[in-house]
């Protein structure tokens, strides 16, 4: 059983540039969240996608978009990169609920560097 | 609103030593509480989870932690630490209704030195 898929995992791009990330599911798992991680920080939350749509957004600028496909893949997408974009993101899947025993799986992550 | 603070971002342990890594949590409501390990340049893995059952919680490679609502706290331990244990840890809290959002400390570097 397959976890959590990111690609590409690591990418430089240029100042004012676009990138698209992209998230596979662990396998059954119908929720899908972004996170952020800075260099010496936790993860910041980005906003989550169930049913194809966003239903909750963390503190970041609507450069920040995605979107959720019907099997349940996620891509994050940032435009007009900035230096401060440089970061860790990490894909999250969950099974939508707060059921005890519901585990939000991490991926490896996509490290970008905005040069 | 939820918060986690970790105190020490580094804690420096020799193999065989005690490990304790504090974290302490804000929240308005009942929480679910979180460890994840982070090695170098991998994702976040889960080593346990606090969900409203048993306020002590075991979870893999030896590490509990106990959840203290009287304190706010639930700080990991482990009994004897090993070289392999050396990664980043961080603690995050989320509700136990509503959206799966998590909250994370800013982590706590565990450094074992042999």
């Amino acid at each position: 059983d397959a976890g959590v898929t990111q690609s590409p995992t690591h990418l430089i791009k240029t100042r004012g540039q676009q990138v698209t990330l992209r998230c596979s599911p662990k396998s059954g798992h119908d929720t899908v969240s972004w996170y952020q991680q800075a260099l010496g920080q936790g993860p910041q939350f980005i906003f989550q996608y169930y049913e194809e749509e966003e239903r909750q957004r963390g503190n970041f600028p609507d450069r920040f978009s995605g979107h959720q496909f019907p099997n349940y893949s996620s891509e994050l997408n940032v435009n007009a990169l900035l230096l401060g974009d440089s970061a860790l993101y990490l894909c999250a899947s969950s099974l939508d609920g707060v059921v005890a025993g519901n585990t939000i799986y991490f991926g490896e992550g996509s490290w970008l560097t905005v040069v | 609103a939820q918060s986690v603070t970790q105190l020490g971002s580094h804690v420096s342990v020799s193999e065989g030593a005690l490990v304790l890594l504090r974290c302490n949590y804000s929240s308005s409501v009942p929480p679910y509480l979180f460890w994840y390990v982070q090695y170098p340049n991998q994702g976040l893995q889960l080593l346990l989870k606090y969900t409203s059952a048993a306020t002590l919680v075991k979870g893999i490679n030896g590490f509990e932690a106990e959840f203290k609502k009287s304190e706010t706290s639930f700080h990991l331990t482990k009994p004897s630490a090993h070289m392999s244990d050396a990664a980043e840890y961080f603690c995050a809290v989320r509700k136990n209704t509503g959206f799966q959002k998590l909250v994370f400390g800013t982590g706590t570097r565990l450094l074992v030195s042999p």
